[in-house]
């Protein structure tokens, strides 16, 4: 069964930073682009990362270049975001998915809840 | 960036009746547009890619259709569990991947 497991959301100041982890079984996690989709209280969906097979290719949304910064580590099947230099607007549920074909998500966490107040 | 736009926000539908909704690109995305179903509290489940393939366990009451900026999802009878709200993705022109605002299915 394939699972993806987010953790590392908080409350954390504006300006500081956070790391989020997502951590994937029952599929073979080198073979898929994988992403980060966020969902701001109550708003739609906003994608905000993905990341190649071996980590080579990485492309992010306007809004968070230079901020984030996604990577991966095939040896311990684990996906992750750093984010840094967060603002309020940074505040949202982070998915990870797996990227089918690299563009549809076919498998999704249950997120984690990034909140950036003072 | 391609800018997706979904119409109407809020459809109210009786159960067993038909909706449609739809998602317009600011541009052509050709055929590489999806649909995904979100209920409360959980996570996003793709239904639709390339604008009219199912994917994978999707009952056939889901239906896509559409090409370059108009596209369509249609339940042909709605069941109980099918009040979510529904977006779609363009992933033609990336990035970014964009999604539409959404539309949320309520009970009539």
């Amino acid at each position: 069964e394939v699972q993806l497991v987010e953790s590392g959301g908080g409350l954390v100041q504006p300006g500081g930073s956070l790391r989020l982890s997502c951590a994937a079984s029952g599929f073979t996690f080198s073979d898929y682009w994988m992403t980060w989709v966020r969902q701001a209280p109550g708003r739609g969906l906003e994608w905000v990362a993905k990341i190649k097979q071996d980590g080579s290719e990485k492309y992010y949304v306007d809004s968070v270049k230079g901020r984030f910064t996604i990577s991966r580590d095939n040896a311990k099947n684990s996906l992750y975001l750093q984010m840094d230099s967060l603002r309020a607007d940074d505040t949202a549920l982070y998915y990870c998915a797996r990227a089918q074909w690299q563009h549809l998500y076919d498998y999704w966490g249950q997120g984690t809840l990034v909140t950036v107040s003072s | 960036e391609i800018v997706m736009t979904q119409s109407p926000a809020t459809l109210s539908v009786s159960p067993g009746e038909r909706a449609t909704l739809s998602c317009r690109a600011s541009q052509s995305v050709n055929i590489y547009l999806a649909w995904y179903q979100q209920k409360p509290g959980q996570a996003p489940r793709l239904l639709i890619y390339a604008a009219s393939t199912r994917a994978t366990g999707i009952p056939a009451r889901f239906s896509g259709s559409g090409s370059g900026t108009e596209f369509t999802l249609t339940i042909s009878s709605l069941q109980s569990e099918d009040f979510a709200v529904y977006y779609c993705q363009q992933y033609h022109n990336w990035p970014p991947i964009t999604f539409g605002g959404g539309t949320r299915v309520e009970i009539k």
